[in-house]
């Protein structure tokens, strides 16, 4: 079955480490994304990938890195710089990135800085 | 800056009755889309129903509608026949086009959270 998996599922990190999150899709979409939902908030936006080897910043791209070396994979880097990482993270993609088309989401990851 | 506002934090309505969740937004472009979006205990991001602008025609999806007022920059949901698998939160979103230097990506509202009472 076409999708997108993110794992892991639950992760716990030390302060002062990076987590590096996956995000794999199978749908052979252009663009993908990296959004952050906190409590009481909608989901930010924090960096977006059109097209492989490209991509750029969003709303909230302090702290994290991301890198798209293939179309099916764009992991996403929680620094050290990054002060209050924990939060849900949500992972999406699209057949490419304009007009009505639906961006689909993966399950998510819960990471929670120790 | 487009934003997207969600004035109600918390919903409720009894099994097989309809309610209607609020999305006003702000944007002075004329080309845009619209999207709601279901995310329920498990934390799947689900669409529910999506409008292009363009369309004056209010879009519908089996039980869940839209009333979409472009001059009013007003998008809600309808959700007729209320089930208790529609509980969870929904989230309104908006889009550019992406051209013109347009990121095109989804702006969203901070989310209505709907509860069924059986």
């Amino acid at each position: 079955d076409g999708g997108i998996t993110q794992s892991p599922k639950y992760l716990f990190r030390k302060e002062g480490q990076n987590v590096t999150l996956s995000c794999e899709q199978n749908l052979n979409h252009d663009a993908m994304y990296w959004y952050r939902q906190d409590p009481g908030q909608g989901l930010r936006l924090i960096y977006y990938s059109q097209i492989v080897n490209d991509f750029q910043k969003g709303d909230i791209a302090e702290g994290y890195s991301v890198s798209r070396e293939k179309k099916e994979s764009f992991p996403l880097t929680v620094t050290s710089a990054q002060k209050n990482p924990t939060a849900f993270y949500l992972c999406a993609s699209s057949i490419e990135g304009r007009g009505n088309n639906e961006q689909f989401f993966g399950p998510g990851t819960r990471l929670t800085v120790l | 800056a487009q934003t997207v506002t969600q004035s109600q934090p918390e919903m409720s309505v009894q099994e097989a009755e309809t309610v209607t969740l609020s999305c006003t937004y702000d944007t002075s472009e004329s080309d845009y889309y619209l999207f709601w979006y279901k995310q329920p205990p498990s934390r799947q991001m689900i669409l529910v129903i999506r409008q292009e602008a363009y369309k004056q025609q209010n879009a519908t999806e089996n039980r869940f509608s839209v009333n979409f007022q472009k001059a009013a920059k007003s998008f809600s949901l309808k959700i007729s026949d209320s089930q208790l698998g529609d509980a969870a939160m929904y989230f309104c979103a908006y889009r550019l086009p992406n051209y013109g230097g347009s990121q095109g990506n989804l702006i969203f509202g901070k989310g209505t959270k709907l509860s069924v009472k059986p």
